[in-house]
């Protein structure tokens, strides 16, 4: 089966600057989600789709950070207006729910200047 | 608040050697315990899970051991390969899945 797609792969951007990232999840997978993973440590959830619906966005920066899920399919993640310390790897990943493991794409590696 | 406390950071394994990481949880109510596997420029693949009603799941070279009263659950990796050199995650169902900080893993031939 095709993997998680994400896009782009990396992107440079200067701080203040605004950035939008991708994916398409696996077929079928009715749960998506967003993780930030900086550096040196393990990714951290961002946000939780259920089909359409957000099951959880308590560790979304929300006064920077909006992410939404049309058709429960494709996802958007953007960050306006950017930080420095907003670089970092943003993950997708989807999963059929449960306690199924979960299938993660490469991933959007974000500079910001 | 960090629920899942992981060690050690980096480890480095001779080629055949066992290597063995290590991952502490606080809350007792999951219902599995997932390892993952990352390689640089890769996502996170899940490597091997196991349930809290088992205290050792093993597939090929990769075993996990659950020691519910102790609260911790390790990953060991036997007759350890240079292909095997990638960050090591345990993670426990907590916000979707919570991870640890990671363990790289140096298999040196």
């Amino acid at each position: 089966e095709a993997g998680v797609a994400q896009s782009p792969r990396y992107k440079i951007i200067e701080k203040r600057q605004s950035v939008a990232f991708w994916c398409n999840p696996i077929s079928g997978h009715a749960t998506l989600y967003w993780y930030q993973q900086i550096l040196g440590q393990g990714p951290k959830l961002l946000i939780q789709f259920q089909n359409n619906g957000v099951v959880d966005d308590s560790q979304l920066p929300k006064d920077r950070f909006s992410a939404e899920r049309l058709k429960g399919v494709d996802s958007t993640l953007k960050i306006q207006p950017a930080k420095l310390e907003d670089s970092a790897v943003y993950l997708c990943a989807s999963s059929l729910g449960g306690a199924g493991g979960y299938t993660f794409g490469s991933g959007t590696r974000l500079t910001v200047v | 608040q960090q629920q899942v406390k992981q060690s050690p950071q980096s480890l480095i394994v001779q080629k055949g050697g066992i290597s063995i990481i290590n991952c502490a949880y606080e809350n007792t109510a999951f219902d599995y315990f997932p390892w993952y596997q990352q390689f640089p420029g890769k996502g996170p693949a899940l490597l091997i899970a196991i349930r809290p009603d088992v205290s050792e799941k093993k597939e090929g070279r990769f075993t996990i051991s659950f020691n519910k009263s102790a609260k911790q659950f390790s990953l060991h990796i036997m007759d350890s390969q240079p292909g095997d050199s990638a960050t090591y995650f345990c993670a426990a169902p907590i916000r979707a899945l919570t991870f640890g900080s990671g363990t790289r893993l140096q298999v040196q031939p």
